[in-house]
């Protein structure tokens, strides 16, 4: 059971540099979100999305990219990275957003711990 | 706007003993409540959630979490704690964003250590 796979596990980066965070699901889930999770703030979220080809900013999308161009894959760009973006990465999915879309239950990937020096 | 509350950050309880993990929740309507777990070096992990409906929901693991809505709680309970149960808890609450697609706000979390 793969559920929602991230990677890289762990990455460094240099200020101003840029990567991708990779996230598949195969549950066949409609909803993608990407959320950082810092001490003492919880999780945050970044970008979402409903479907291939729709997403959306979350709460703290600065500095992030994301598409979607197939209902599996779910990659997190970050533009150039900045100390600020330091933090553990979760990709997570759930079940069709409606009807009763917010009380599906969602799964999170392993978590993807960034630094950025 | 929806918010969550847990004014716990860290938990210390004896194995065998009780646990209770308070969670306060802001919402307009009927709210949709969970509970979250994450190991060490781990995601999260469902351990149970509330709709409608019994106010005292059964989850996995042995947890159970009760609602009130005259206090605006979801507070998560355990009889008798296994060391296993250490990890940190997150409360979470589950609405629509000005879109209409959904939005789950998390809580800060609260870090349970378990004592020998």
């Amino acid at each position: 059971n793969a559920g929602v796979t991230q990677t890289p596990k762990f990455q460094v980066l240099k200020t101003g540099q840029s990567m991708t965070l990779q996230c598949a699901q195969d549950m066949n889930h409609e909803y993608m979100s990407w959320y950082r999770q810092d001490p003492g703030m919880g999780l945050r979220l970044i970008h979402y999305s409903v479907g291939a080809g729709i997403t959306d900013q979350g709460e703290v999308p600065n500095g992030y990219n994301v598409s979607r161009s197939t209902t599996e894959d779910f990659p997190l760009r970050l533009l150039s990275a900045a100390p600020s973006q330091t933090s553990v990465y979760f990709c997570a999915s759930s079940p069709d957003r409606a009807p009763g879309g917010i009380g599906n239950t969602i799964y999170f990937g392993e978590g993807s711990w960034l630094t950025v020096v | 706007a929806q918010s969550v509350t847990q004014p716990d950050i860290h938990i210390t309880v004896s194995e065998g003993a009780s646990l209770e993990l308070r969670c306060n929740y802001s919402y307009g309507a009927t709210p949709y409540l969970f509970w979250y777990v994450q190991s060490p070096g781990q995601g999260l992990q469902l351990l149970l959630k509330y709709f409608s409906g019994d106010t005292l929901v059964q989850g996995i693991k042995g947890f159970e979490a009760e609602f009130k809505r005259s206090q605006s709680s979801f507070n998560l309970r355990k009889p008798s704690v296994h060391w296993s149960d250490a990890a940190e808890y997150f409360c979470a609450v589950g609405g629509y964003n000005s879109r209409g697609y959904q939005k789950v706000t998390f809580g800060t979390g609260t870090k349970l250590q378990v004592i020998p």
